[in-house]
């Protein structure tokens, strides 16, 4: 049963910690997409890659948000230095692209990392 | 550019009653519309897609959504609830052409009685 994998599942960590999340998408999906989920802001895109390079990330805060894939098993998110507004649900998706045009491929989502920043 | 409107944040309906989950989007070109559910404590599952074929679209679990252009709408809607459909349910545009990923609505929560 082909899933995405997400670690940790919960993260409590203080202020100014730096926070590393790791994503493994579906064997052979070569897109990987991270989102965040807040009660108030709801579903936000922050990065996504295609072929483990990186295609928009205007949604993520650059100055302390970076997301990586090393290789295609595994992508990154980390945050550095975290602060309290970041607390939320990161998600990983993933899909299989065989072109540019993403638009109508389906994502598969992980379960989450639930991150706290006290 | 793209957006998502779900009308609604909480909607609750009776066991055995039909669910209507309401969504508009606004897009430059054609779009593609996607409905995903979310069980507590989980990730996002595609319900359905619309991909330009036929406008009435079937998903899983019994549940359907139809394309109408000149509403600029794609409704969700099951004729009978479960209790196993208690959810957050979340509509999803992309535009037709590009790069560009998913836009998603802010969701609405399902609650359904006994």
């Amino acid at each position: 049963d082909a899933r995405v994998t997400q670690t940790p599942r919960d993260k409590v960590t203080e202020m100014g910690q730096e926070v590393t999340m790791r994503c493994q998408p579906i064997l052979g999906h070569n897109t990987v997409f991270w989102y965040r989920q807040t009660m108030m802001q709801g579903l936000e895109l922050l990065a996504y890659f295609r072929n483990r390079a990186p295609l928009d990330d205007s949604g993520m805060p650059k100055d302390r948000f970076s997301a990586e894939m090393p290789d295609a098993t595994l992508a990154t998110l980390k945050i550095q230095p975290s602060e309290p507004r970041d607390s939320a649900v990161y998600f990983c998706a993933s899909g299989l692209s065989p072109g540019a045009d993403l638009s109508y491929n389906e994502q598969f989502f992980g379960p989450g990392t639930r991150l706290t920043v006290l | 550019a793209q957006s998502v409107t779900q009308l609604g944040s909480h909607v609750s309906v009776s066991e055995g009653a039909l669910v209507l989950l309401r969504c508009n989007y606004s897009s430059s070109v054609p779009p593609y519309l996607f409905w995903y559910v979310q069980y507590p404590n989980q990730g996002l599952q595609l319900l359905l897609k619309y991909t330009s074929a036929a406008t009435l679209v079937k998903g899983i679990n019994g549940f359907e959504a139809e394309f109408k252009k000149s509403e600029t709408s794609f409704h969700l809607t099951k004729p009978s609830a479960h209790m196993s459909d208690a959810a957050e349910y979340f509509c999803a545009v992309s535009e037709g052409t590009g790069r560009r990923a998913l836009t998603f609505g802010s969701g609405t929560r399902l609650q359904v009685q006994p």
